[in-house]
C-alpha cells in the first residue's frame, strides 16, 4: 500500500489567495482526519470524517476553512481567503474506526506558507 | 474533552543511555494510547501503542507503561541510538479521535 498520499507537498501563496490541500487515504480505511501542526500549538485536529460524513469540525479555525470528502478515496481542505497565520504543516491521517483499530496513519504533510 | 500533557519538551541523552517521556491525560474514558515518532520533514509514524486493559508493552528497545488510576503513561527507550533522534508525541483516544501531547524533542548526544 502506498500509504496516505497528500498533495501538494509544499505550497507558497500570497495572502488572500485560495489554497486547496488534497488527501488520498489508505484504501479500505473509513475515517479521515485533517490536522494542523505549528510550533506554538502542536498537532491540532481540524476535522474528521467517518464514512465520508463530517463528524466533528469543532477544530476548524473559522469560516475561511472548509473540508470535503466526496468519496472514500479523496478529501480536500480549502482555505479561502488565506492569511499569514495559516502558515503551518497540514497533515491528513486515515484509519478504520469501528473495526477495533484506532491507529491513525499519517501522510507526509503539506507545508503551507502564506506571504 | 480530553487534555494530554507531555513532559519534557526537550530531552538530551548520551548515546546508549535510556530516555523516558511522560504523559498524563484527563479523560478516564480514554482507552487507547499510541506513541508517534516524527522525523524532520515527515509525518508522525506510530512506534508503539497500548490499550487500557494492559499495563505494559515492549517492542525491542521501546516500551510503554500505563497507570490508569493515575492517568499517566510513559515511553521508555533503552540503549538509545542516533537514529532515535526525533520528536515523539503521545496521544490518548476515546471511541474516536486522538488528542496529542505537545511533543518531546529527543536529542541523542554522540
Amino acid at each position: 500500500d502506498a500509504g496516505v498520499i497528500q498533495s501538494p507537498r509544499h505550497e507558497v501563496t500570497e495572502m488572500g489567495q485560495e489554497v486547496t490541500l488534497r488527501c488520498k487515504p489508505i484504501s479500505g480505511h473509513n475515517s479521515l482526519f485533517w490536522y494542523r501542526q505549528t510550533m506554538m500549538r502542536g498537532l491540532e485536529l481540524l476535522i474528521y470524517f467517518n464514512n465520508n460524513v463530517p463528524i466533528d469540525d469543532s477544530g476548524m479555525p473559522e469560516d475561511r476553512f472548509s473540508a470535503k470528502m466526496p468519496n472514500a478515496s479523496f478529501s480536500t481542505l480549502k482555505i479561502q481567503p488565506s492569511e499569514p497565520r495559516d502558515s503551518a504543516v497540514y497533515f491528513c491521517a486515515s484509519t478504520s474506526l469501528g473495526a477495533g483499530q484506532e491507529t491513525q496513519y499519517f501522510g507526509p504533510g503539506t507545508r503551507l506558507l502564506v506571504l | 474533552g480530553e487534555n494530554v500533557e507531555q513532559h519534557p519538551s526537550t530531552l538530551s541523552v548520551q548515546e546508549g543511555d535510556s530516555a523516558v517521556i511522560k504523559c498524563t491525560y484527563s479523560d478516564s474514558a480514554s482507552n487507547y494510547f499510541p506513541w508517534y515518532k516524527q522525523e524532520l520533514g515527515k509525518g508522525p509514524q506510530l512506534i508503539i501503542d497500548i490499550r487500557s486493559n494492559v499495563g505494559e508493552k515492549k517492542d525491542q528497545r521501546i516500551a510503554v507503561t500505563l497507570n490508569k488510576t493515575a492517568k499517566h503513561f510513559s515511553l521508555h527507550i533503552t540503549e538509545t541510538q542516533p537514529e532515535d533522534s526525533a520528536v515523539y508525541f503521545c496521544a490518548a483516544s476515546r471511541a474516536d479521535g486522538l488528542t496529542f501531547g505537545k511533543g518531546t524533542h529527543l536529542i541523542i548526544q554522540p
